[in-house]
């Protein structure tokens, strides 16, 4: 099983700052098989990325996903109020497809 | 736009089943994969399987021996059946649909909002 670790655990940021968020992957994946996802209370998962660079249907391109092998990057360029959620990042290459533990972006 | 729904109780007695429906608007489920996927509280999520249309199956192998997911196309409604529950099944259960990737690889492009699952006596 391919174990996903996010960090930080928590980014503490101001509104129009730049979000860095980190997954590293226990095992290359292949094709760059990665997703991110973002998460808010009461709320369904909404996918941002997949292919570890593609942007899903109307995700904003502040949003932008990079990285290969084992070490990706979630980028939001300048965050909005509406980006403060958690982020978790998911492999879909390997069986089972497993997720990281998340990144909580809150409001400093 | 397609939208998925979960349903089903909100709590199961210990060595039970849990069973939960989803149902799926605003498009068809022929066609595609569809997944379960659970987070229990203050953990991570966790992909318990999904199921093609036609009824062929993937299991979490962790979760294998417990799970069975099914379909009813008439309904346009997905089902997920985890037996001999016990504390540690309580989560938030979600049902998403998966959507292929180059190389035949599916990641999961919408979600329901997730229904919560408690299990206790």
């Amino acid at each position: 099983e391919i174990v996903l670790t996010q960090s930080p655990g928590t980014l503490s940021l101001s509104p129009g700052e730049r979000a860095t968020l980190s997954c590293r992957a226990s095992q290359s994946l292949s094709n760059s098989y990665l997703a991110w996802y973002q998460q808010k209370p009461g709320q369904a998962p909404r996918l941002l990325i997949y292919g570890a660079s593609s942007r899903a249907t109307g995700i904003p391109d502040r949003f932008s996903g990079s990285g290969s092998g084992t070490d990706f990057t979630l980028t939001i360029s300048r965050l909005e109020p509406e980006d403060f959620a958690v982020y978790c990042c998911q492999q879909y290459g390997g069986s089972p497809k497993t997720f990281g533990q998340g990144t909580k972006v809150e409001i400093k | 736009q397609v939208q998925l729904q979960e349903s089903g109780p909100g709590l199961v007695k210990p060595s039970e089943t849990l069973s939960l429906t989803c149902t799926v608007s605003g498009g068809s489920i022929v066609n595609y994969y569809w997944s379960w996927i659970r987070q229990p509280p203050g953990k991570a999520l966790e992909w318990i399987g999904y199921m093609y249309y036609t009824g062929s199956t993937k299991y979490n192998p962790s979760l294998k021996s417990r799970v069975t997911i099914s379909v009813d196309t008439s309904k346009n409604q997905f089902s997920l059946n985890l037996s001999s529950v016990t504390a540690a099944d309580t989560a938030v259960y979600y049902c998403a649909r998966e959507n292929p990737d180059i190389g035949g690889y599916y990641y999961m492009d919408v979600w329901g909002k997730g229904t919560t699952v408690t299990v206790s006596s």
